[in-house]
This record gives C-alpha cells, sequence and structure tokens, in this order.
C-alpha cells in the first residue's frame, strides 16, 4: 500500500521566517502526492499536488513544495512565514491498492507561526 | 462556486436516535466522499460514491449509512451510534476518482457529531 509520513507533530516557526513541513511517501509506481492545510474547525483545504514534470511545485497562499525522488520526500515550504499560516498540515498520496483509488493521508503536522 | 456545504454544523444525539448529515456540491463533481476524523487525527475514509454509484466501503458498521439521491447530494444516515462515534464528519468531492491524473478533494467545513 501507498503511504506518507510526517516526522514531525509540531513545528515552530517564527513570523517571516522561512517554513518547511516535512513529508516523505513510500509508492510501488508514479506518486501523486498532495498537501491539504486544516484550519480549527474547518474541512480540509487544497494546497498543490505533484503528478509528474517540475519538481518545484507552486500551491495556493504562497506556498510550495519540493519533490525529491531519491530522498522521497515532498516536503511543503514558504519564504516567509504569517501568523495566518498557523493550522494542521496534511500530506496525502493517491493510493492504487486494493483495487480501487483513494487518498492516504499522513498524521499531520502543526504549525504554530509565532509573532 | 468551490463549494461543498454541510448541515447540519453541529448535532448532539441519542444512542437510540435516527438522524441524518447532508452534503452538497455544485461543482459538476462525480466523486463524493464521507470521512471520519478524530481531534487532531488524519480523516478517515468512511465511503466513496462515484457517479452515484457506491465505490467503496471502508468496512463501515452499518449504523452508518450512505445514500447519493443525485450527483450534488450526499447524506449519511445514522442509527444507534454509540459515544465513539462522536467526530467530526467531513464532505468531500472531486471531478472524479481517478483515472490518470489524481484529481484533489474539496472538503466541506464539517459536521460536529457528539453522542451521548
Amino acid at each position: 500500500a501507498q503511504s506518507v509520513a510526517q516526522p514531525e507533530d509540531q513545528v515552530n516557526v517564527a513570523e517571516g521566517n522561512p517554513l518547511t513541513v516535512k513529508c516523505t511517501y513510500s509508492v510501488s509506481g508514479n506518486p501523486y502526492l498532495f498537501w491539504y492545510v486544516q484550519y480549527p474547525n474547518r474541512g480540509l483545504q487544497f494546497l498543490l499536488k505533484y503528478i509528474t514534470g517540475d519538481n518545484l511545485v507552486k500551491g495556493s497562499y504562497g506556498f510550495e513544495a519540493e519533490f525529491n525522488k531519491s530522498q522521497t520526500s515532498f516536503h511543503l515550504k514558504k519564504p516567509s512565514a504569517l501568523v495566518s499560516d498557523s493550522a494542521l498540515y496534511f500530506c496525502a498520496v493517491r493510493d492504487d491498492s486494493g483495487g480501487y483509488q483513494k487518498v492516504t493521508f499522513g498524521t499531520g503536522t502543526k504549525l504554530q507561526v509565532i509573532p | 462556486d468551490t463549494e461543498v456545504t454541510q448541515t447540519p454544523k453541529h448535532l448532539v444525539m441519542g444512542m437510540t436516535n435516527k438522524k441524518s448529515l447532508k452534503c452538497e456540491q455544485h461543482m459538476g463533481h462525480r466523486a463524493m466522499y464521507w470521512y471520519k476524523q478524530k481531534a487532531k487525527k488524519p480523516p478517515e475514509l468512511m465511503f466513496v460514491y462515484s457517479y452515484e454509484k457506491l465505490s467503496i466501503n471502508e468496512s463501515v458498521p452499518s449504523r452508518f449509512s450512505p445514500e447519493c439521491p443525485n450527483s450534488s447530494l450526499l447524506n449519511l444516515h445514522l442509527h444507534a451510534l454509540q459515544p465513539e462515534d462522536s467526530a467530526l464528519y467531513l464532505c468531500a468531492s472531486s471531478l472524479e476518482t481517478g483515472g490518470r491524473s489524481p484529481y484533489e478533494q474539496y472538503f466541506g467545513p464539517g459536521t460536529r457529531l457528539t453522542v451521548t
């Protein structure tokens, strides 16, 4: 089965500093990877996805993610963090195992941006 | 319109009650999903509908009964729930369930369910 791992439960960063939220993946075949964000008491919002092509994927709200095949990673980045970026971030992978397609989410990383 | 709406926002029900959660989207999406999410945990897939037909049931107990009356609506009927079923129930939709291109999902705000 396909899977993603988010090694950090929480990431703290000062406002204005660059941020990175880590994700590694384990897939057989082509990796289709996503990042979602969840604000408190809200549903998830799609940020970006990697299908193929450029290793740097640009998404919503100034976020981008770097796909690295050799390190099997798909880290989420932003050059300058905002307090409003504080939320729960989920990495996800399309999982075609079991004969049908679904999305498997990582355990989530809480991002805290400190003013 | 890129919005998925869910009603009600909050629901408190006893273990003998019958209630329903509703979800609606008008994006022309043909795949719709129900997820269950516990606090600070990732969403857990429950059901997937593709072109109004149930395509995935992730071994969900029969006290949860999904229904897709048409391509824009998705219901989740609840009966004889247990306190451990208390959670945030999220509905999502995507253009399709897959194929060559993986489609992102659009989520509603969820229904916060408490079973007493």
